[in-house]
């Protein structure tokens, strides 16, 4: 079984300080995907990323970055600079691919102050 | 890029009466799509897995009596919440996967309030 596990549930940050969001997964397949979503108060889910579990090179895009350490089996997720437009709470998932569907983590709610 | 959509966006209702939410993928064939409740302030929970052509597969715990899935063509899958109740009232979000790609994308969900 897969597994997901978000630790922080809120976090409160003041407008352009970094943050970290934190996402440790479980799985005993070789072959997988995670993703993390945005999830505005509107509601939709907002696709950031999706990596295979065997492109372990951390990615940059904008403000994003993702740390993605198979070792301690994490997949981090850190803003820098925050804006209040990120606050939303935000979905780290898993999928071990095929026709399987994505397990996601209890998700945390990102808090950016002006 | 490839969009889903979701209708109703948000829909009230009387307690007893059923509810029809589709998940239609515009620009993609789908011969999967997931069907997910989300309470509030709570994470995205599984209810079923949609097959096209095929019965769709439940959850635990989730009964497939009172939430009725087709899936009749590539491009539709509708979820219907039979004689609603309040404990219903939910947030539905479906996905479905590219046939080709397999990509994942989401609807924009569907706000449940049942009276």
């Amino acid at each position: 079984a897969q597994k997901v596990t978000q630790a922080q549930t809120e976090i409160s940050v003041v407008e352009k300080e970094d943050v970290t969001l934190d996402c440790v997964y479980e799985t005993r397949d070789t072959t997988y995907y995670l993703f993390w979503y945005k999830q505005p108060p509107s509601g939709e889910l907002v696709f950031l990323i999706r990596r295979n579990s065997f492109d372990e090179q951390n990615e940059i895009s904008g403000r994003y970055s993702w740390n993605f350490q198979k070792s301690t089996s994490s997949f981090n997720f850190t803003i820098t600079a925050s804006q209040v437009v990120d606050s939303a709470v935000y979905f780290c998932a898993l999928s071990v691919s095929g026709n399987t569907p994505l397990v996601f983590g209890k998700g945390t709610r990102l808090s950016v102050i002006a | 890029g490839a969009v889903v959509s979701q209708h109703p966006s948000w829909v009230i209702c009387k307690s007893g009466t059923s509810v029809k939410i589709e998940c239609r993928s515009l620009d993609f064939q789908a011969t999967t799509m997931f069907w997910y409740r989300q309470f509030p302030k709570q994470s995205l929970m599984l209810m079923a897995t949609s097959n096209e052509g095929s019965k769709a597969t439940y959850e635990q715990g989730v009964e497939k009596d009172k939430f009725l899935i087709n899936h009749a063509s590539l491009t539709l899958s509708t979820l219907t919440v039979t004689s609603a109740h309040p404990e219903d009232s939910s947030f539905y979000i479906c996905s479905a996967r590219d046939l080709v790609n397999e990509k994942l994308f989401f609807g924009s969900g569907t706000q449940l309030s049942v009276l």
